[in-house]
């Protein structure tokens, strides 16, 4: 089975800092994807990227960066959190391809105080 | 701009019911479409995909989804509800033109025993 984790389960960060959210993947996929989760809302795609070192913007990418450095991490990172970047971040990965499903991994509920 | 959209917010039922739910897409050209469901405290998980053919799509427990190309639609049904299938369901659509996975907002299903 694929699996796709993510370093935390719950995170709490105060305004203005720093935050890295990690997701490793095991099925050596090619794409992986960030997106968040909001009640009412769905998911919003934040980021994606094809392969090592690439990255495309999603619907949502401002606030936020990413990186990819080996195929397996997919590395969110929020510069300078602020108070409406608290939600619940998902981290997916999927073969190449536009008929593969996304395999998701357990979410991060970050909280910005 | 391309869109998914999901009726019903919040849905109620008592056991042995049958479900539809409803999903709508708003892409003129060829796409892939998905239902996603996320058990409380669980991954986000494939029930079922269409991708072309019989656009009756059987998926896992039970469930099924009508791809209706002229309604633009692809609702899915379940003919008896168990309280297991108590969660929150995602529809989702693949746009070729993108490769981007545009999510619905999501419909909260609570089955009573």
């Amino acid at each position: 089975d694929v699996k796709v984790t993510q370093s935390s389960r719950y995170l709490v960060k105060r305004t203005g800092e720093k935050v890295f959210l990690e997701c490793v993947q095991d099925m050596d996929h090619e794409n992986m994807f960030w997106y968040r989760q909001d009640p009412g809302l769905g998911l919003r795609l934040i980021y994606f990227s094809y392969d090592v070192k690439m990255k495309e913007k999603g619907d949502i990418p401002e606030g936020y960066s990413v990186s990819r450095e080996k195929k397996e991490r997919f590395s969110l990172i929020l510069e300078s959190a602020s108070t409406n970047q608290t939600s619940m971040y998902l981290c997916a990965s999927s073969l190449l391809g536009d008929y593969n499903e996304q395999f998701f991994g357990p979410g991060t509920r970050l909280t910005v105080l | 701009a391309q869109s998914v959209s999901q009726h019903n917010h919040h849905v109620i039922l008592s056991e042995a019911a049958s479900l539809e739910l409803g999903c709508n897409y708003s892409y003129g050209g060829t796409v892939n479409l998905f239902w996603y469901v996320q058990y409380p405290g669980q991954h986000l998980q494939l029930l079922l995909k269409y991708f072309s053919g019989d656009p009756l799509v059987k998926g896992i427990k039970g469930f099924e989804a009508e791809f209706i190309k002229s309604k633009f639609s692809f609702n899915l049904r379940k003919p008896s509800v168990q309280w297991s299938d108590t969660a929150e369901y995602f529809c989702a659509a693949l746009s070729s033109n993108t490769g981007k996975l545009i999510f619905g907002q999501g419909t909260t299903l609570q089955v009573k025993p």
